[in-house]
């Protein structure tokens, strides 16, 4: 079936470098990928997305890439800071039936160490 | 602009009780998900919302249903509530034909 792997499950990086999370995804009609923050006790906040018409997508620190032939997207964050630590999920998603199909990745788990 | 609300955002309940969740979407936004997330499973999609039509299903049991009104607030309602059933149910709008969903802070439902 469809599926997103989501690749490390967790992740501990101290503060100031930079962090990198892959997700591979299965379906080849999914076109857009949103990355999501959750932070605890909170919903999942979108920070940024990506169409399958474009290669990469930079905001400030954070930026995402998307390799349609390989099936992978990733999520770059630079010069991290406490407050990214957080719960990441990547999704894939496409159209049907004039809905959208998400799937999710399992998510990673963000430590910055200070 | 005000986002996702979800109510309450807590909730205790013993089994076999029914509950039922609230979602008031962002202002404009027509189409409401629903999904379940715990601990080993993740995000499961529930069921999608639009125009007060069930637009979309996943693969849960006939016990979880919803309803979405005039106004595109949506309630989600499950019936003979079972251990398993312990989750943060997060509710997600989205403009029509907007591929772009936004997240309420979710109900953490948890069944004694």
């Amino acid at each position: 079936g469809e599926n997103v792997e989501q690749h490390p499950s967790t992740l501990s990086v101290q503060e100031g470098d930079s962090a990198v999370i892959k997700c591979t995804y299965s379906d080849s009609a999914s076109n857009y990928f949103p990355w999501y923050k959750q932070e605890l006790g909170k919903g999942p906040q979108l920070i940024i997305d990506i169409r399958s018409n474009v290669g990469e997508k930079k905001d400030q620190r954070i930026a995402v890439t998307l390799n349609k032939t390989a099936k992978h997207f990733s999520l770059h964050i630079t010069e991290t800071q406490p407050e990214d630590s957080a719960v990441y999920f990547c999704a894939a998603v496409r159209g049907f039936s004039g809905t959208y199909k998400y799937i999710f990745g399992t998510g990673t788990r963000l430590k910055v160490l200070a | 602009k005000a986002g996702v609300t979800q109510t309450p955002r807590y909730l205790i309940k013993t089994r076999g009780q029914q509950v039922t969740l609230s979602c008031s979407p962002i202002s404009g936004h027509r189409s409401v998900s629903w999904y379940q997330q715990t601990p080993g499973q993740g995000l499961q999609f529930l069921f999608e919302y639009f125009s007060e039509t069930q637009r979309n299903k996943g693969n849960f049991p006939g016990r979880f249903s919803g309803r979405q009104f005039s106004n595109s607030r949506s309630e989600m309602n499950v019936s003979t509530l079972e251990l398993g059933d312990s989750a943060l149910y997060l509710c997600a709008s989205s403009l029509s034909n907007q591929e772009t969903q936004y997240f309420g802070p979710g109900t953490r439902l948890l069944v004694l």
